[in-house]
């Protein structure tokens, strides 16, 4: 089954900063990558996602882009503000759409102030 | 519209006992997805429910956990002769495309 690496698992930035979390994963059928922050005791939200056709998306300060070759994908905050702070999962699947999602093990973000 | 719903949001048990969870997804959506969260851990997948289709079984972690899904909509995840190792966030999610969470059951076993 597909299986999804993420790094780090912890990062600090100082506030203003960029911000970067990389993503590998096995199954080369694989073409849906999304990403969700995850605040303290609340449920993950849907930030940005991304299909293998594109190789890079970007919603005002947050970017994905995608390898599919290397098959890794990263996700860029610029500009980091303390609401960033969260913890942050990739996630794969075969389809966008009705298929399982596998998830990293998630990247607790922290912005310094 | 309203979001995906879960209870109860937490549920505290002792070993041995069932338990169940519900979870009412947004409306429209065909797929409904239940997913584990152990504390610090990413969220790992348990079953799937696509329409009428046969449900995808592969994540459960025993036989000792099963789900069902009426009328294509609401979805009851049971735990039987629960363990210590259970306590976790279980999350559903339901999609049209992408996959929206409820607040999740945070189970505590005792």
């Amino acid at each position: 089954g597909e299986n999804v690496e993420q790094h780090p698992s912890t990062l600090s930035v100082q506030e203003g900063d960029s911000a970067v979390i990389k993503c590998t994963y096995s199954d080369s059928a694989s073409n849906y990558f999304p990403w969700y922050k995850q605040e303290l005791g609340k449920r993950p939200q849907l930030i940005i996602d991304i299909r293998s056709n594109v190789g890079e998306k970007k919603d005002q300060r947050i970017a994905v882009t995608l390898n599919k070759t290397a098959k890794h994908f990263s996700l860029h905050i610029t500009e980091t503000q303390p609401e960033d702070s969260a913890v942050y999962f990739c996630a794969a699947s075969r389809n966008f759409g009705n298929e399982k999602l596998t998830f990293g093990t998630g990247t607790r973000l922290t912005i310094i102030p | 519209g309203a979001g995906v719903s879960q209870s109860p949001s937490n549920k505290v048990t002792e070993k041995g006992k069932d338990v169940e969870l519900r979870c009412d997804p947004i409306s429209g959506h065909t797929a409904l997805y239940w997913y584990r969260q152990s504390l610090g851990q990413g969220l790992e997948f348990l079953i799937y429910f696509q329409g009428n289709s046969a449900p995808d079984k592969s994540g459960l972690p025993s036989d000792r956990f099963s789900a069902e899904r009426t009328g294509g909509s609401v979805s009851t995840l049971t735990i039987q002769r629960t363990q210590q190792e259970d306590s976790a966030v279980y999350l559903c999610a339901s999609s049209k495309y992408r996959q929206f969470f409820g607040p999740g059951t945070r189970l505590t076993v005792l």
